[in-house]
């Protein structure tokens, strides 16, 4: 399989712990994208990478979480002392990095924080 | 601030008609836009795309529209199929812009046999 692929599918945390999720891109693809998507809601953008840079984030973002890109390959977000209203699917997406472009998403990790 | 709506929440077809999806947009410096598809539990799966440059792009039964004067594209499926039941999201960005694509809320699409 050679699409976009997420780690874990799933996780159940308690609240104020800190969870991490990964994310491999489609070979060569440079730019990859974090999204967290909520019940009745679309994807809701919160960061981006061109290659290791991270180029841009959302105001949705608080300072609980980081996104990294090391080496230009996988990306990890993390979220520290989870609270309940992380609760909500995390997305990755990325796309060849070569203008506008459709972008391949990854299957998602659901987050519950009890 | 929503700039990408899609104001029907869910539309229910029966088999071998049209569904019509439309999707809304209020900034004008949007340039590029796609549909997707998405069943639960899985991430949305990229259907068809259309560039400000052009006013109809076609793949198979699915037909994408764009109106720019409106600010609005809908996707047309042909005939619809029980298979095609799922929730469709428009996205859009902007090609001089940051590369960052807009989702709208959805719209949940249900093809009765």
């Amino acid at each position: 399989d050679t699409g976009v692929s997420q780690d874990p599918r799933h996780k159940i945390t308690k609240r104020g712990q800190n969870v991490t999720f990964r994310c491999d891109p489609i070979s060569e693809h440079n730019r990859l994208y974090w999204y967290r998507q909520t019940l009745g809601q679309g994807p809701e953008f919160l960061t981006y990478f061109q290659n290791e840079a991270q180029l841009e984030k959302s105001r949705l973002l608080s300072d609980r979480f980081s996104a990294e890109r090391p080496k230009g390959s996988f990306s990890t977000l993390e979220i520290q002392r989870t609270e309940q209203g992380d609760s909500a699917m995390y997305l990755c997406a990325t796309t060849p990095g070569q203008g506008p472009e459709t972008q391949y998403f990854g299957p998602g990790t659901r987050l519950l924080v009890l | 601030d929503q700039q990408v709506k899609q104001n029907s929440p869910s539309l229910s077809v029966q088999e071998g008609r049209i569904s019509i999806l439309n999707c809304d947009y209020t900034n004008s410096m949007f340039d590029y836009f796609l549909w997707y598809k998405k069943y639960p539990a899985e991430g949305p799966t990229f259907l068809i795309s259309i560039s400000s440059i052009k006013d109809k792009n076609e793949d198979g039964r699915f037909t994408v529209f764009l109106n720019k004067s409106a600010k609005h594209l809908s996707l047309h499926i042909v005939p619809s199929q029980p298979g095609d039941s799922a929730v469709y999201f428009c996205a859009a960005s902007a090609i001089t812009g940051t590369y960052k694509y807009i989702f709208g809320t959805g719209t949940r699409l249900k093809v009765l046999a």
